[in-house]
């Protein structure tokens, strides 16, 4: 069964360093989406992106944060500066069709910020 | 605000006995539910979704049931195994707009 698929599993990182985590979502799949997660909270969506640009983006995703699709099968999100806060499980997620029929969520990235 | 929320944190369940896991949801806008099983160290897996315009939608071992007059979603699922140990996410949204809210999570414990 195809899978979307993350690295690294796991990130550590100091403060106000630059990170960037990556995705390679379902080879036919268009839309692409990362959500987080906080340790013991809920999964929290933080953008949504199409046809090269940002559908849609949560109040979390600041300028800190980036997406990008540099080919044709990585998608990519950046913090330029971390902050402790961001320490959490990040989820990307890709879906074939418009809206959340079916997502298919890679394993996460577990981003930890000293 | 929208939120989606779950009643019980943790439920524990004898292997083969059924399993009710239930949520509330307070957008009335939503109309596509999704449950999600999280496994430890992984991402949520798929279950089973329901559109606003059915009240009832059987999988394998599982049936969803929402209530749209009380924002009610519920997840039943038959003769639990030990294997449907997880945590068991419900999520909402409007469906042309591709952010899915989820609810706080319910552990489901099967005691063997």
């Amino acid at each position: 069964e195809p899978e979307v698929t993350q690295t690294p599993s796991h990130q550590v990182t100091q403060m106000g360093q630059e990170v960037i985590l990556r995705c390679v979502p379902i080879s036919n799949h268009l839309y692409f989406y990362w959500y987080r997660q906080i340790l013991g909270q809920k999964v929290e969506f933080l953008v949504s992106f199409y046809n090269n640009e940002i559908s849609e983006k949560s109040e979390i995703f600041d300028d800190q944060f980036s997406v990008e699709r540099p080919d044709g099968s990585n998608f990519t999100l950046k913090i330029r500066s971390t902050k402790l806060e961001d320490s959490a499980m990040y989820f990307c997620a890709s879906t074939l069709g418009q809206g959340t029929e079916k997502l298919f969520f890679g394993s996460g990235t577990q981003l930890s910020v000293l | 605000g929208e939120s989606v929320g779950l009643h019980l944190p943790t439920l524990s369940v004898q292997e083969g006995d059924n399993s009710i896991i239930n949520c509330a949801y307070s957008n009335s806008a939503s109309d596509y539910f999704i449950w999600y099983k999280q496994e430890s160290g992984k991402g949520p897996q798929f279950i089973i979704d329901i559109r606003s315009n059915m009240d009832k939608r059987q999988g394998q071992r599982v049936t969803v049931l929402l209530n749209k007059t009380v924002k009610h979603l519920s997840l039943q699922i038959a003769a639990t195994q030990p294997g449907d140990s997880a945590v068991y996410f419900c999520a909402e949204t409007v469906s042309n707009t591709g952010k899915l809210i989820f609810g706080q999570g319910t552990t489901l414990q099967v005691k063997p």
